[in-house]
């Protein structure tokens, strides 16, 4: 079990330009979410899929933001144009159960900064 | 709505010693409830989880116990590390959404040798 593997680890930046993270969650794992992390607003949930359907966007912060998931091992999360204020770490999560008792997985994250 | 409020960290503790972190939520429903750990530079990884009242969360030493009559989930260890040294989430999921896993703020632990 390799894990929710993403890259790059880092990406710097600069104002104006598209940014593009990506995430490859476990295999045989249905579900796929994407967080932001930072310190004023902490972990907050952006969008998640269901076989490879979004289900949810509504954390999604600006029309900027925008996420795909083209095949069940594959999913970006993309940003045009990036701003400084989307600097944060952004974390990829699989999960293999439908249900509320089922945990997640998370990748270790992408640390974008844009100045 | 739902919330999850966990105590302000960060909390220093020498090798040890007994840790606690107190976590209460606020939920309509009746929620799971999580304890994830986040190792720097690292993703959150799941503690340990209990699902109905009264039950017992337990993994490498930490426990939490789910009590819906004070809506606390507080997570304990009886004799910390320098490697138990992480940020500690304490999490939610309510019983029809269990797609928004709704996160506290986390809690800095940091143990001293």
């Amino acid at each position: 079990d390799a894990g929710v593997i993403q890259s790059p680890r880092h990406e710097v930046t600069e104002m104006g330009q598209e940014v593009t993270l990506r995430c490859k969650p476990i295999s045989g794992h249905d579900y796929l979410f994407w967080y932001r992390q930072t310190m004023m607003r902490g972990l907050e949930l952006l969008i998640y899929f269901n076989n490879n359907v979004p289900i949810d966007d509504s954390g999604m912060p600006e029309d900027r933001f925008s996420a795909k998931m083209p095949n069940a091992s594959f999913s970006t999360l993309k940003i045009q144009p990036s701003e400084p204020r989307d600097s944060a770490v952004y974390f990829c999560a699989s999960s293999a159960e439908t249900g509320r008792y089922s945990p997640l997985h998370f990748g270790n994250g992408t640390r974008l900064t844009v100045t | 709505g739902n919330s999850v409020t966990q105590m302000e960290g960060p909390v220093t503790l020498s090798e040890e010693a007994f840790l606690t972190i107190n976590c209460t939520y606020t939920a309509t429903g009746y929620p799971s409830l999580f304890w994830y750990v986040q190792y720097p530079g690292e993703g959150l990884q799941l503690l340990l989880k209990a699902t109905k009242a009264d039950d017992k969360g337990s993994n490498k030493g930490f426990e939490a116990t789910y009590r819906k009559e004070t809506t606390s989930f507080h997570l304990e260890k009886g004799s910390v590390q320098v490697s138990d040294s992480a940020v500690y989430f304490c999490a939610l999921r309510e019983t029809d959404s269990w797609g928004k896993l709704q996160f506290g703020a986390g809690t800095q632990v940091v143990v001293t040798p």
